[in-house]
């Protein structure tokens, strides 16, 4: 089945710099690359997808990257603010197999002002 | 406007005890999830639905059933608690058109 590995498991920057969270995942049939935060004590959100047909999206000051051939993918935050301090979960699905999404481990994400 | 409710938010049980944790979403969703959080695991897929009378395991389903008799509702059972089950369960349902997950607020149990 899929896996998916996450680092680091905390990151901590000062505001105005930027944030790069990376994952790795095993099965090369995943297709489809969610990326969710998660606030103190709310359930996770989507903030940014990406599918494997594509390499790069951005969202204002979210971007994601996908790298199929070394199965890598990233999260990318700039001119972090400490409204971003938060858990994030990068996620891994295959669309042909059903809905199931497998979620990394998380990263928590401190920006200090 | 549609929402995923979960019940109860907070729980406290005895080693043994069956605990039923509740998932309701009002989106009309087919598919739905139930996941635990625990430091250092992330999320782990306990047992999902893709409709009525549908249920699958997942990769952390010892110890744990669902049922789904209508569109609305997946509750999880914990047959017998085991403090190993102490985490917070979180609920999930998708339409599957866009992908994006729709969680609950998450349910904290303490099995002591």
């Amino acid at each position: 089945g899929e896996n998916v590995e996450q680092h680091p498991s905390t990151l901590s920057v000062q505001e105005g710099d930027s944030a790069v969270i990376k994952c790795t995942y095993s099965d090369s049939a995943s297709n489809y690359f969610p990326w969710y935060k998660q606030e103190l004590g709310k359930g996770p959100q989507l903030i940014i997808d990406i599918r494997s047909n594509v390499g790069e999206k951005k969202d204002q000051r979210i971007a994601v990257t996908l790298n199929k051939t070394a199965k890598h993918f990233s999260l990318h935050i700039t001119e972090t603010q400490p409204e971003d301090s938060a858990v994030y979960f990068c996620a891994a699905r295959i669309n042909t197999g059903g809905f199931k999404t497998i979620f990394g481990a998380g990263t928590r994400l401190f920006v200090k002002a | 406007d549609a929402e995923i409710t979960q019940s109860p938010r907070h729980k406290i049980t005895e080693t043994g005890r069956q605990v039923t944790l509740a998932c309701h979403q009002t989106w009309n969703h087919n598919n739905m999830f139930w996941y635990r959080q625990d430091l250092g695991h992330g999320l782990r897929l306990i047992h999902y639905s893709y409709g009525v009378q549908d249920t699958n395991k997942g990769e952390v389903s010892d110890g744990y059933s669902v049922s789904r008799s209508n569109t609305e509702d997946l509750p999880l059972t914990l047959e017998s608690a085991a403090s190993s089950q102490t985490s917070v369960y979180f609920c999930a349902s998708t339409s599957g058109n866009t992908g994006e997950l729709f969680f609950g607020e998450g349910s904290r149990l303490t099995v002591l």
